[in-house]
Formats: C-alpha cells, structure tokens, sequence
C-alpha cells in the first residue's frame, strides 16, 4: 500500500542550530501537507505545497516538494525553543477522496 | 468558533467494556475523521465520513464502528475494547479546503 516515510525519526539540537526532516512517498502525491504536534498537543496544520519544485517560506521554516512530487523537505534555520515538537508530512491518498497518508513524523528537541 | 471538540478528554477501560467517543465541529465542514496515533506509528486512519448519514473505513477499522447522524458530530465507537486499543484518538474535520482541522484527542487506556 501507499507508504510515506519520513528521516529522521528524532533530532535533538542546540538552540540555534539548523533542522531538517525529509519525506518520501511511495507514490507521486498531487499536494502534499506538513504538520506540527507540540508535546501533548494535536497536529496542526503548517502548509500545502501543490506544484513540483514549490519552495514555500514561514520566517525560520522553508518548504519543498521535489521535483517529481514524492519527496518533500521542511528546513527550520536557527531553531528556537517553541521549535519542539513532532512534524508530520501527509499526501493524499490515490482514491481520489481527501483522505491523508500520515508520515512516521521527526520528533525535534531543542536544547537552550 | 469552538473548532473540533473531543470527548471525553481521558478514559480508562476494562478489557470487554464498551464505550463512545463524541466529535463535534462547528466549522460546517463535510468531511469528519477518526485516527489513532501510537507511539513511533504517526496517525492512523480508523473510519471516515463524507457527509452526513455517510461513513467508510479507514486503514485500521476492526474493532471500531463509526456513525454519521448530524453533520456536526462524528461518533467512535469501541464496543469490546482490547488492550490493544489503548492509545490517542484524535477527530478531524475538512472541506472544502483539503487542510484539516484536528481536536484536542482523547487517552484512551484499555487495562
């Protein structure tokens, strides 16, 4: 089945240092949405990247979806203390519905 | 707006009893989501619902029944909880656009 996978599975930083989590699928996903879990809390939604090579900034977050719409990369530069939290990529499944396929998701831990 | 709500908030169950989880959105949103997230296995789809009076399984649905009866509220139901059911239930809803809105969860541990 469709599979979505994402390295690391944790990171633990020193405030300041730079992040990255990747995200592979097993097939070519039409968008694909990054998600934010703060300990104890529920995801919540970062962005939707929709076109094949999309670079989208947040402040310190940058976004991309790769060229062939399988992977997907979220770089946090200088990473702060509120950056704690588990991140989770999602593409749409192939059934045509708006249903997710959740990413194993990279837990971070930032050090001050 | 309250967004999604979940209740109740924690649980703890015997092994055999049965019990129902309630969603609610006020966001007037058509489609509603059940997951359950276990440590290391990121969110997992249990049923879902397109509309009211509508619901289909997910990825992980035995053992669990869904039902749709208003547009607001999305029902879980355990009807002989397992230990293996222990874990957090989280509700979505979305639509028309594809982002979705999650509720705060619900710990459920089954003894």
């Amino acid at each position: 089945g469709q599979q979505v996978m994402q390295i690391p599975q944790y990171q633990h930083v020193q405030e300041g240092e730079d992040f990255t989590t990747y995200c592979n699928s097993s097939t070519t996903l039409s968008n694909i949405q990054w998600y934010k879990q703060r300990p104890g809390g529920h995801p919540v939604f970062l962005i939707q990247l929709v076109k094949s090579g999309e670079v989208k900034k947040q402040k310190r977050l940058t976004f991309q979806f790769g060229e062939a719409k399988k992977n997907s990369s979220l770089h946090i530069t200088a990473t702060q203390t509120t950056d704690v939290g588990t991140y989770f990529c999602a593409g749409p499944t192939n059934t045509g519905f708006q249903k997710l396929v959740f990413g194993t998701g990279t837990r971070l831990l930032v050090s001050p | 707006n309250a967004g999604v709500t979940q209740t109740p908030k924690f649980r703890v169950l015997k092994t055999g009893q049965s019990m129902t989880l309630l969603c609610a959105q006020d966001m007037n949103h058509e489609y509603m989501y059940w997951y359950r997230q276990d440590p290391g296995m990121g969110l997992r789809l249990i049923h879902y619902s397109v509309g009211e009076g509508t619901t289909a399984k997910g990825e992980v649905p035995d053992g669990y029944n869904v039902s749709r009866l208003k547009k607001q509220n999305f029902l879980l139901g355990l009807e002989s909880a397992a230990p293996s059911q222990t874990s957090v239930y989280f509700c979505a809803s979305s639509y028309p656009s594809n982002e979705q809105f999650f509720g705060p969860g619900t710990r459920l541990t089954v003894l």
